[in-house]
């Protein structure tokens, strides 16, 4: 089965807090990749980071970084001193190449950063 | 402007009634994606384009649910004799190309209320 799940439905912290949303995926394909998306308030998705299924080095892009590991079927996201304005619910998504030409969400996690 | 664009933007509409929702995707861009989103909810697809023929439609809930892209650019989803459970945001993305990455641009959907 192909199944993206991420077990956390709504996570608050304080401004300035790191945050680690999770993200755990099902896949019998040995290629894919692994998606990112943020869906601000406004209703448009999106895209933060996409890893293909043969890199595991971790990712850094300014306040965001990306832990992707295999052997846990996981890709977890950090963002590091939060801010308001990462309030959003993220997803994330799975592209099983040898498969489907579709990608597979999670149901999202509601990050809310508290001023 | 140059990215995806939906139309209209909020539908409201009886049950029973027929809706079609619109789609400009990226120009050039040859893969066109339509997912669901219900309230709490991650996108779910319904359908994928390449070019003007539906590659995977595998996701469409059942034959109430049409969609084309007869000259493989705009595409437009048919909702007929709508129920109330087809209520949501319905959301159109575009890839430059389904065989690469799989990233998708999303447009920020159209919002769907059966009453």
């Amino acid at each position: 089965a192909q199944k993206v799940t991420q077990a956390q439905t709504e996570i608050s912290v304080v401004e300035k807090e790191d945050v680690t949303l999770d993200c755990v995926y099902e896949t019998r394909d040995t290629t894919y990749y692994l998606f990112w998306y943020k869906q601000p308030p406004s209703g448009e998705l999106v895209f933060l980071i996409r890893r293909n299924s043969f890199d595991e080095q971790n990712e850094i892009s300014g306040r965001y970084s990306w832990n992707f590991q295999k052997s846990t079927s996981s890709f977890n996201f950090t963002i590091t001193a939060s801010q308001v304005v990462d309030s959003a619910v993220y997803f994330c998504a799975l592209y099983p190449m040898n498969r489907d030409d579709k990608i597979i969400f999670g149901k999202g996690t509601r990050l809310h950063i508290l001023p | 402007g140059a990215g995806v664009s939906q139309t209209p933007s909020n539908k409201v509409t009886e049950k029973g009634k027929y809706v079609e929702l619109r789609c400009d995707p990226i120009s050039g861009h040859t893969a066109l994606y339509w997912y669901r989103q219900s309230l709490g909810q991650g996108p779910e697809f319904l359908i994928y384009f390449q070019g003007t023929g539906a590659a995977d439609d595998s996701g469409l809930p059942n034959d109430r649910f049409f969609a084309v892209r007869p000259e493989g650019s705009v595409s437009t989803l048919k909702i007929q004799r709508t129920e109330r459970g087809d209520s949501a945001v319905y959301l159109c993305a575009s890839s430059p190309d389904a065989g690469n990455t799989g990233e998708l641009f999303f447009g920020e959907g159209s919002r769907l209320t059966v009453l």
